[in-house]
């Protein structure tokens, strides 16, 4: 079975500065993976995903995500956090031939201004 | 851009009761799922529902859950006797296609409370 484990439940940046949003995998073969945000009362929006194609994976509003087989994780970092990336974010594994999605258990980023 | 929308935002109904939760999938999407998430826990997959039958489900997914896609438009959740561990997010989704690469749509959800 697979999994995702995301390291940190809580993320507070200051707006201007990097962000670092951790995730580890766990695949018994090559894994399709996901980030997804939460805005409050929003659905979950796909920020961006890894297809195979490329190990560095760029999304929507700036954020990117590298995969390191190696270390078996997918963390998504953005060079200058927002005001508006305030969010809950979601690293999801795809499971199954019928799209089946595993998700982490969440991080809640916080920006301050 | 096209949405999945899922009706209520908020139902509250009593233990033991039914009750159906309704999703609109995205007009050509032929893959349909629901999942939820428990207040400070994972989300979950519950099932998934191609070609009018389910093609995958959880062990969540018991006796007491069905799903139907009575129209060809609505993709319903019905929970037949509600417990109190039933309280959560549900969110429905939907896909083009099945496969590890889809990007699943999802809505904005429907928040459960059981009493």
């Amino acid at each position: 079975a697979q999994s995702v484990t995301q390291l940190d439940s809580h993320v507070s940046v200051s707006e201007g500065t990097p962000v670092l949003l951790r995730c580890n995998y766990s695949s018994s073969y090559s894994p399709s993976l996901f980030w997804y945000v939460q805005h409050p009362n929003k659905g979950l929006q796909l920020l961006l995903k890894y297809t195979s194609a490329a190990t560095l994976v760029k999304g929507i509003n700036g954020f990117e995500a590298e995969f390191k087989k190696s270390e078996t994780s997918f963390h998504l970092t953005k060079p200058s956090a927002h005001m508006s990336d305030a969010a809950e974010y979601f690293c999801v594994v795809s499971d199954t031939s019928y799209g089946k999605l595993t998700f982490g258990q969440g991080t809640i980023l916080t920006v301050h201004p | 851009e096209p949405e999945v929308t899922q009706t209520p935002s908020h139902q509250v109904t009593q233990m033991g009761q039914e009750v159906i939760l309704r999703c609109v999938p995205i007009s050509n999407h032929l893959y349909f799922y629901w999942y939820r998430q428990i207040l400070g826990q994972k989300v979950e997959f519950l099932v998934s529902f191609y070609n009018n039958e389910i093609s995958e489900k959880s062990e969540i997914f018991d006796d007491q859950f069905s799903v139907e896609r009575p129209d060809g438009s609505n993709f319903t959740l019905k929970i037949r006797s509600t417990k109190l561990e039933d309280s959560a997010m549900y969110f429905c989704a939907s896909t083009t296609e099945g496969g590890l690469w889809t990007e699943a749509f999802f809505g904005q959800g429907t928040r459960l409370t059981v009493v």
